[in-house]
């Protein structure tokens, strides 16, 4: 069964900094591009960040609201794709998510959407 | 960046209505499109991509059309365990953009 379980949440006070982990199984890791994403209490889906497989580059992508602050990496050995988050706002408590994001052929190109959700892991930044 | 706005934020309906949301994209993203769908405390659940292919394991009682900038999702026959808030989203460019939600409620 393919699933994702994203760890690592809790309080943590603003400035701060925190690592979430999203840990795969079902499938080989190493061949995905994975996301992670985040809602903060009552709101929708945000998209934070991306990172590609190794196989196209394990480069990244951000939203402007992260970037700079966030960084996102994976350890394909253990199957894990981490969020490294820095400088901690309020605005930044939210459930996290990650996702495993598939490579597809559009009309006019390669296209990845995400297609796995792990279950979340809340972040709460607060003093 | 591509904003993306659906309508309606909210709707009631009975089981057994057919029910039909859309959603619009501020620029052309050919058929670069999701729809998922989230209960309440529960993680999103792909349901469509690419405009109008579903999601392995997802029922025939969902589907979605369009291309550019207007789409659509339609739930056939409404049944109690498709009340939900249903999300679009693109990802024809950085940054993947939302739509606002619409929730579908029990009349």
């Amino acid at each position: 069964e393919v699933q994702l379980v994203e760890s690592g949440g809790g309080l943590v006070q603003p400035g701060r900094s925190l690592r979430l982990s999203c840990t795969a199984s079902g499938f080989t890791f190493g061949d995905y591009a994975m996301s992670w994403l985040r809602q903060a209490p009552g709101k929708g889906l945000e998209w934070v960040g991306f990172i590609r497989s190794k196989d196209h580059g394990g480069t990244t992508e951000y939203a402007a609201s992260v970037k700079g602050r966030f960084t996102i990496s994976r350890d394909d050995s253990k199957s894990i794709a981490y969020l490294q988050m820095n400088s901690l706002k309020t605005e930044d408590t939210a459930v996290y998510y990650c996702t495993r994001d598939l490579l597809i052929l559009g009309p006019t190109g390669y296209y990845y959407y995400m297609d796995v959700w792990g279950r979340g892991t809340a972040v709460t930044v607060s003093s | 960046d591509i904003q993306m706005a659906q309508s309606p934020s909210s709707l009631s309906a009975s089981v057994g209505d057919r029910v039909t949301i859309t959603c619009r994209a501020s620029q052309g993203i050919s058929n670069h499109l999701a729809w998922f769908q989230q209960k309440p405390g529960k993680a999103p659940k792909s349901l469509i991509y690419a405009a109008s292919s579903l999601q392995s394991g997802v029922p025939s009682k969902f589907s979605g059309s369009g291309s550019g900038t207007d789409f659509t999702l339609t739930i056939s026959t409404l049944q109690p365990e498709d009340f939900a808030t249903y999300y679009c989203q693109q990802y024809k460019n950085f940054p993947w953009t939302f739509g606002q939600g619409t929730k579908v409620e029990i009349k």
